[in-house]
């Protein structure tokens, strides 16, 4: 399947720490979407990384790729309990975005 | 402006109800979608049009069917409504119709299904 796969599913660190989270996948890919849900919110878009990429940054956000692991890893530094929300990963290919189940990140301040 | 915009945000009904979800985006894009997120926050893609073509029609019940009077607009109705129906249902558009491009949501509208 198509389908990323976040790692860990949750995931609680204090205010100031660095979170990481991982998505595995299975197949070929177009590029690496990542994508942030508030409570109660719809999905917002983060970053891209394309399949020829390695590392792109987008302020307190850093997102590496592996094609030849099939992962990726996204890095919020300095976290704020805004960051608060669920952060999904979404694989393109030949079909429209395939979200994983997501990692629930809580902030505490 | 809010660029995709969903209605109602939410509905309640009785099982056997026909009911129907409206979306529209102000962005220009060709491509909408709608997404399915159950309870434990899988969300999985339902349908894709292009430029109001039907492009993608994921493995749904046929009680949902998808409209898109114009390239702006991609309503869902569903007939028959029954428990498993009940999710948060998404609208979501793309300017690219590649499956490469970013997709842009609307807040969700979330039915439940009594």
């Amino acid at each position: 399947s198509q389908q990323g796969e976040e790692d860990p599913q949750a995931l609680s660190i204090q205010e100031g720490e660095n979170a990481t989270m991982n998505c595995s996948y299975k197949t070929s890919i177009n590029n690496l979407q990542w994508y942030r849900q508030n409570s109660g919110r719809g999905l917002v878009h983060l970053i891209l990384i394309r399949s020829n990429e390695r590392e792109k940054h987008s302020g307190r956000l850093r997102v590496t790729l592996d094609t030849s692991k099939k992962s990726s890893s996204l890095l919020i530094t300095a976290s704020r309990a805004a960051d608060t929300a669920s952060y999904f990963c979404a694989i393109s290919g030949n079909t429209p975005l395939v979200f994983g189940k997501g990692t629930r990140l809580s902030v505490i301040a | 402006d809010t660029a995709v915009s969903q209605t109602p945000k939410y509905l309640v009904t009785q099982m056997g109800n026909d009911k129907s979800i409206k979306c529209e985006q102000n962005l220009g894009h060709d491509t909408m979608y709608w997404y399915k997120q159950d309870s434990k926050k899988f969300l999985k893609i339902m349908f894709s049009y292009n430029n109001k073509e039907l492009i993608i029609n994921e493995t749904v019940p046929n009680r949902f069917s998808p409209k898109s009077p114009d390239k702006a607009h991609l309503n869902l109705h569903i007939n028959s409504l029954e428990l498993g129906d009940s999710a948060v249902y998404f609208c979501a558009s793309s300017q690219d119709q590649a499956n490469t491009g970013e997709l842009f949501f609307g807040e969700g509208s979330r039915l439940t299904v009594l």
